[in-house]
């Protein structure tokens, strides 16, 4: 059973960094592209950064490109995203999701529960 | 980027009814649609690929269909569970973007 565990969120200051992970398990996690997908309170998704499977191509939402960075670690199954001078409006559930192949592009097939980024002050 | 547009942004039905739920892309995406139902406080689960192609456990009631900007998602009799918020998403361009949800309620 694929399972996808994020961890990291937390109330942060604006201007603040915060670093998000999410373990994976159930299947090749080497294999697959990945992303993180937002959802700010009583709104819709919105992709915000993909990293295909070995980790040489990432890609980012135009909202964050600059300030946030994706990586994995394929030894340890975890993904990461490191979010720098963080704004309120990135406040939001950041959802871990794994891509259908090992490129990005394509739709998700699974996602993890979500953990919770709060910026304010 | 290409902009997908939910019509209507929720709706009310009792059990049993016939629900369709329409997506817009600002172009033409080539049946590169998912769809995804999300519960409150859940993450989003897929429910269909390609447009049409049922996700496997997902139950036959559910049917999507459509081709060049315009596609639908169509649950044949409402049941409790399917209660929640549905998002439409496009993979055919760069970024990946969603429409805004439609939220199913009970009449």
């Amino acid at each position: 059973e694929v399972q996808l565990l994020e961890s990291g969120g937390g109330l942060v200051q604006p201007g603040g960094s915060l670093r998000l992970s999410c373990a994976a398990s159930g299947f090749t996690f080497s294999s697959y592209a990945m992303s993180w997908v937002r959802q700010a309170p009583g709104k819709g998704l919105e992709w915000v950064s993909g990293i295909r499977d070995s980790g040489g191509s990432t890609y980012y939402a135009d909202s964050v490109k600059g300030r946030f960075t994706i990586s994995r670690d394929n030894s340890k199954n975890t993904l990461y995203v490191q979010m720098n001078s963080l704004r309120a409006d990135d406040t939001a559930v950041y959802y871990c999701a794994k891509d259908l192949s090992s490129a990005t592009g394509l739709y998700f097939d699974h996602w993890g529960q979500g953990t919770l980024v709060t910026v304010s002050s | 980027d290409i902009q997908m547009t939910q019509s209507p942004s929720s709706l009310s039905a009792s059990v049993g009814d016939r629900v369709t739920i329409t997506c817009r892309a600002s172009q033409g995406i080539s049946n590169s649609l998912a769809w995804y139902q999300q519960k409150p406080g859940k993450a989003p689960k897929l429910l269909f690929y390609g447009a049409s192609r049922l996700e496997s456990g997902v139950p036959s009631r559910f049917s999507g269909s459509g081709s060049g900007t315009d596609y639908t998602l169509t649950i044949s009799s409402l049941q409790p569970e399917d209660f929640a918020t549905y998002y439409c998403q496009q993979y055919y361009g760069t970024p990946r973007t969603f429409g805004q949800g439609t939220k199913v309620e009970i009449k």
